[in-house]
């Protein structure tokens, strides 16, 4: 079982969605991120929480820290949005990361 | 475009072989890692380093080494190359180790022959 698992592995939703992906992780953890990689390699970090929630634009994520589990919330999704999103949890001066949720947004 | 530049872009090399990839920090972070990312696979921390100190591993081989320098631009190398070193290889800078973002570079390309 892999220290970081990601939900669903694919994803397809047409424009206008909300999109969830979820994140869960069996390790201790000091923080999580969550990044966004575009076909071609780009990767684009879009938050690091710790506990909570962060919402910027249209993407929301919030951290259950009790139950180990993260989630990235998209509202009103968008073609662009299409992309693999990447969850990662940060412990003890090392990174682990989920495989990636490949998610298309359909027009 | 994140200010993260990382050469060269593509890189071919023969097993057994060394190779060194540079990675220059987005100006004033202090802090870099390296991930490897094989193909289809999502990416592996290597290390990081925060003001020229290793500051955490993972589960890489010794000869997988870096440095940090003072202008905090950075440098993997990796020695007795491998047919399975064959990955794109992503650095990211930041501004501390608690910073929240970590702007990401385009990766660098290996194949190993």
């Amino acid at each position: 079982k892999n220290e970081v698992e990601q939900s669903p592995q694919n994803l397809t939703a047409q424009e206008g969605e909300f999109i969830t992906i979820n994140c869960s992780y069996s390790v201790g953890i000091s923080a999580l991120h969550w990044l966004q990689q575009h076909p071609g390699g780009g990767i684009v970090s879009l938050f690091m929480l710790s506990s909570g929630k962060k919402k910027h634009g249209r993407l929301i994520a919030t951290i259950n820290i009790q139950e180990k589990h993260s989630s990235l919330h998209i509202t009103a999704s968008h073609p662009r949005d299409s992309a693999v999103y990447i969850c990662a949890a940060w412990n003890n001066n090392d990174m682990r990361f989920g495989a990636g949720t490949r998610l298309t947004v359909k027009p | 475009e994140t200010g993260v530049t990382q050469s060269p872009t593509h890189l071919i090399k023969t097993r057994g072989q060394q190779v060194t990839l540079r990675c220059s920090s987005q100006s004033g972070h202090n802090t870099v890692s390296w991930y490897q990312q094989a193909l289809g696979q999502g990416p592996q921390f290597i290390f990081q380093y925060y003001r020229e100190e290793e500051n955490g591993r993972g589960n890489f081989p010794p000869r997988f080494s870096g440095l940090q320098f003072p202008n905090y631009s950075s440098e993997l190398n990796v020695n007795a190359l491998e047919l399975d070193d064959s990955a794109l290889y992503l650095c990211a800078s930041s501004l501390g180790l608690r910073a929240d973002t970590q702007y990401f570079g385009p990766g660098t390309r290996l194949t190993v022959l």
